[in-house]
């Protein structure tokens, strides 16, 4: 049973909107990630956290953009949603020290 | 660059059946290889993770193996349900945060 939620599970908007994909984790992880991830393709990091006020780009360029003000929660912010930013999005949390990852059940975001 | 590549694309077998995917990568400096498996529309399942000093990690029917050597890792599942249906995905991670992942293996298990 995963211990991180992502919301909404699927999203469908119009171009130009602002949208937040929230993510939270239950447990205590220091460690959070976000991957982007086109069908039948490669999880690409777009974004990471080491803790609280810690982020750091991915090594794929994404016009998103994130936070980490509290530990459980990473929420990733599109200022201005194109049809582009289609893909689904998933979050994954990890113990400082550990290497397993857990990961959300991802986000599905379609814009038209 | 490191490169990560899972062959086959797409694999279909009956029931009960013994079976190995394969993950090869680039870059020799290898800290841990994941194996993960993903269903339809959902996030991923961490089935596996061998360390760099490890050889291989064992749960249940499945047997994950690294060689460093050569670069590559096998996935083993033994006596195949159709619930086994997924794609699964093998992740290299190196000195860095970051894990490297191929584009998986999508296994269907006919009844």
């Amino acid at each position: 049973e995963a211990d991180i939620y992502q919301t909404p599970r699927y999203l469908v908007i119009g171009t130009g909107k602002k949208i937040t994909l929230e993510c939270s984790q239950t447990m205590g992880h220091d460690k959070m990630y976000w991957y982007q991830q086109d069908p039948g393709m490669e999880l690409h990091l777009i974004h990471y956290s080491y803790g609280v006020n810690s982020t750091e780009k991915g090594d794929l360029s994404s016009e998103s953009t994130v936070s980490r003000i509290r530990t459980e929660h990473f929420p990733l912010t599109l200022e201005s949603a194109r049809p582009s930013h289609t893909s689904q999005y998933l979050c994954a949390s990890r113990e400082g020290g550990a290497n397993v990852l857990t990961f959300g059940a991802g986000s599905r975001l379609t814009v038209l | 660059k490191q490169e990560v590549t899972q062959i086959p694309a797409a694999l279909s077998v009956p029931e009960g059946e013994n079976l190995v995917l394969n993950c090869s990568f680039t870059d020799s400096a290898i800290y841990n290889l994941q194996w993960f498996r993903q269903d339809p529309g959902k996030g991923l399942t961490s089935l596996l993770l061998i360390q760099s000093s490890q050889r291989e990690q064992t749960s249940g029917r499945l047997n994950a193996s690294l060689d460093k050597s050569s670069g590559r890792s096998t996935l083993y599942i033994a006596a195949s349900q159709p619930g086994d249906s997924a794609t699964y995905l093998c992740a290299h991670q190196g000195g860095s945060e970051k894990l490297v992942f191929g584009k998986g293996t999508k296994l269907t298990v006919n009844p």
